[in-house]
């Protein structure tokens, strides 16, 4: 069982380069979720998603996009990479809305923007 | 407003030595609290619920609505313990039907031998 998988690992863009980072879960989960984590800080909800085709903004999603294709998929994509946005990147799902059994995350993906 | 806070960034303490990890909340209703961890290069993993009011790795954490806290404790250090640990709320916004799921920063927990 992967649970949440996340892919790149590590990644370095260039200013104004655009990426996709992947994120699949095997769980049938509905609900879905990207984080980014700064240095210091507390996660912060980019996306969510509660089901396929449902997607909507969390605190600081200004400079992605995100789709739900599919239950298992939820890419978060970068358009026009900034240096604001060098931090790890989590992907996380849960099985209820409340999250109330707790989320699975994925293992990160560090993003430098140079 | 509706946050969690960990006011120790970091907090060392040596092998066999009580932990207590701060957690407090401000939330008008009646949330949910979670711990997390997250050991060196590995992803964050759910440690324990209070709603379950379970003993994870010798971990306990006891909700307190009067001083809304929910303090993560553990008598007798180890030094495999050393890791991230996350505080975390849910709860519900029934005027709009959303939920929040709000993680504290952060503290840092390191077990010297």
């Amino acid at each position: 069982n992967a649970g949440v998988t996340q892919t790149p690992k590590f990644r370095i863009l260039k200013i104004g380069q655009s990426m996709t980072l992947q994120c699949a879960q095997d769980m049938n989960h509905n609900y879905m979720y990207w984080y980014r984590q700064d240095p210091g800080m507390g996660l912060k909800l980019i996306y969510y998603s509660v089901g396929a085709g449902i997607t909507d903004k969390g605190e600081v999603p200004n400079g992605y996009n995100v789709s739900r294709s599919t239950t298992e998929d939820f890419p978060l994509r970068l358009e026009l990479a900034a240096p604001s946005q060098t931090s790890v990147y989590f992907c996380a799902s849960s099985y209820s809305r409340s999250g109330a059994s707790g989320y699975t995350f994925g293992s990160g993906t560090r993003l430098t923007v140079v | 407003a509706q946050r969690v806070t960990q006011p120790e960034k970091l907090l060392s303490v040596f092998k066999g030595a009580p932990v207590e990890l701060k957690c407090n909340y401000s939330y008008s209703g009646s949330p949910e609290l979670f711990w997390y961890v997250q050991y060196s290069r590995q992803r964050l993993q759910l440690l324990l619920r209070h709603i379950s009011r379970e003993s994870i790795k010798g971990f306990t954490a006891d909700l307190n609505k009067g001083e809304t806290s929910f303090h993560l404790k553990k008598p007798f250090a180890q030094e495999e313990d050393s890791a991230m640990y996350y505080c975390a709320l849910s709860g519900g916004d029934y005027t709009s039907g959303t939920y929040k799921y709000i993680f504290g920063t952060g503290t840092r927990l390191k077990v010297l031998a």
